[in-house]
């Protein structure tokens, strides 16, 4: 089946440090995902990308949809202390395979104040 | 709009016990999926329903079974429970319509021990 490699497993550091994070994956997917998980909780949709190419910001978010259709990356810009939590990817596709999404293991992010 | 609900938020039981969790979607949402989130295995699909049938199926055993109602409203059941099956049990909905904008937004889960 489809797999996703998400890059790094973890990450600390400082806050006001900018944070990079990427999947790539050995299929094509027509959608990207972007979602943040905080302890107890499920996860919280950040950005969606849904053209290759398509570059996304949402407040210090950015995402891009890369152009082979097999890749996604998130940048988080000037990293504060609520930024703290597990960053996934995952990606589908149209028509009945839709609500089946696929991710990666995630990035623990952890940022020192 | 209220989100994705889930019941109960928290459950244990013991080996050979059978589960029912709940899951109620965004309003106008037709689409129910299931995942298992452990630490080791992470995200994994079992399965979805559209339209009261089940339409995508991920690779769990048959312990693992679903069903929708009229209402969109979604059930899983663990039967025969194990202690491998302790996880967080995530419940997202979508429109359900297949398009590439058809975007999953998930609930908060239901945490699983079991002993």
């Amino acid at each position: 089946g489809q797999q996703l490699n998400q890059s790094p497993q973890s990450m600390f550091i400082q806050e006001g440090e900018d944070v990079s994070m990427n999947c790539t994956s050995s299929s094509i997917f027509n959608t990207w995902l972007w979602y943040k998980q905080e302890p107890g909780e499920g996860p919280v949709l950040l950005i969606a990308l849904y053209k290759a190419g398509e570059l996304t910001s949402n407040g210090r978010l950015t995402a891009q949809f890369g152009i082979t259709r097999k890749d996604s990356f998130l940048n988080i810009s000037a990293s504060i202390p609520s930024d703290v939590g597990i960053y996934f990817c995952a990606g589908h596709f149209v028509g009945a395979n839709a609500g089946k999404s696929t991710f990666g293991d995630g990035t623990t992010l952890t940022v020192k104040p | 709009k209220a989100g994705v609900t889930q019941t109960p938020r928290y459950l244990i039981k013991t080996r050979g016990q059978q589960v029912t969790l709940s899951c109620s979607p965004i309003s106008g949402h037709r689409s129910v999926s299931w995942y298992q989130q452990t630490p080791g295995q992470g995200l994994q699909f079992l399965f979805e329903y559209f339209s009261e049938t089940q339409r995508n199926k991920g690779n769990f055993p048959g312990r693992f079974s679903g069903r929708q109602f009229s209402n969109s409203r979604s059930e899983m059941n663990v039967s025969t429970l194990e202690l491998g099956d302790s996880a967080l049990y995530l419940c997202a909905s979508s429109l359900g319509r297949g398009a590439s904008t058809d975007t999953q937004y998930f609930g908060p889960g239901t945490r699983l021990t079991v002993l």
